[in-house]
């Protein structure tokens, strides 16, 4: 599966929108986007997961770059709750269901 | 949607006794379930790969007779950490899939938290 590269740590304002970049350059045809998030001391929670399209769901947005080189979590309106560890993971989908986890980008929300 | 348990979440107990760690699919079947081990401040290594009614896949550098899987129905896979040490001493969790729906994601338990005294 493709390797990825997220910012260590990021912080962002409550309310306001959290943007969490993921590069994947070396990401194949069949390989899809995927994140996911850590809150302390708890299993990681799925977020939302794509293959070439934006898409959007109730918890985030996915954005992926036309090239699929990279693409971009937004959080539309952060709160508190939102302050854990994002992970942004490539795999094949149909093809093993292993996920090998990097080290992600540490979102801190402030009041 | 789908739920993932784990049990116990927390459990201490001596070195050299073995401990039994459950992952059970709430609401759906799961053919393969994943064991990771996540240390203080680190991210999720994926230890071994569980399948239901046969050998678990174990990744490099994990030892199978230590960290015993059986996957024997389609909901259950446990993980029993054999003569435990305080080496053993970490934060497992599980994973599992919806195989009868396509292209579902990954979906996690809580985790368990051993701590080996």
């Amino acid at each position: 599966d493709a390797k990825t590269t997220q910012p260590p740590s990021m912080d962002c304002a409550e309310g306001r929108a959290a943007n969490l970049p993921c590069n994947h350059s070396t990401i194949s045809g069949n390989e899809y986007v995927y994140w996911y998030r850590q809150i302390h001391s708890q299993g990681p929670q799925y977020i939302i997961h794509g293959l070439k399209n934006n898409e959007t769901n109730e918890m985030a947005s996915l954005i992926i770059t036309e090239d699929r080189k990279s693409s971009t979590l937004i959080l539309p309106h952060a709160t508190l709750r939102d302050t854990a560890v994002y992970y942004c993971i490539v795999r094949v989908a149909y093809n093993t269901d292993k996920l090998i986890f990097g080290t992600g980008t540490r979102l801190q929300v402030f009041p | 949607g789908a739920v993932v348990s784990q049990h116990p979440s927390w459990v201490i107990c001596k070195s050299g006794t073995s401990v039994k760690i459950e992952c059970r699919s709430l609401d759906f079947q799961a053919t393969t379930m994943f064991w990771y081990r996540q240390f203080p401040k680190q991210s999720l290594m994926l230890m071994a790969t569980s399948n239901e009614g046969s050998k678990a896949t174990y990744e490099q550098g994990v030892e199978k007779d230590k960290f015993l899987i059986n996957h024997a129905s389609l909901t259950l896979s446990t993980l029993t950490v054999t003569s435990a040490h305080p080496e053993d001493s970490s934060f497992y969790i599980c994973s599992a899939r919806d195989w009868g729906r396509q292209n579902q994601p990954q979906h996690f338990g809580d985790g368990t938290r051993l701590s080996i005294l």
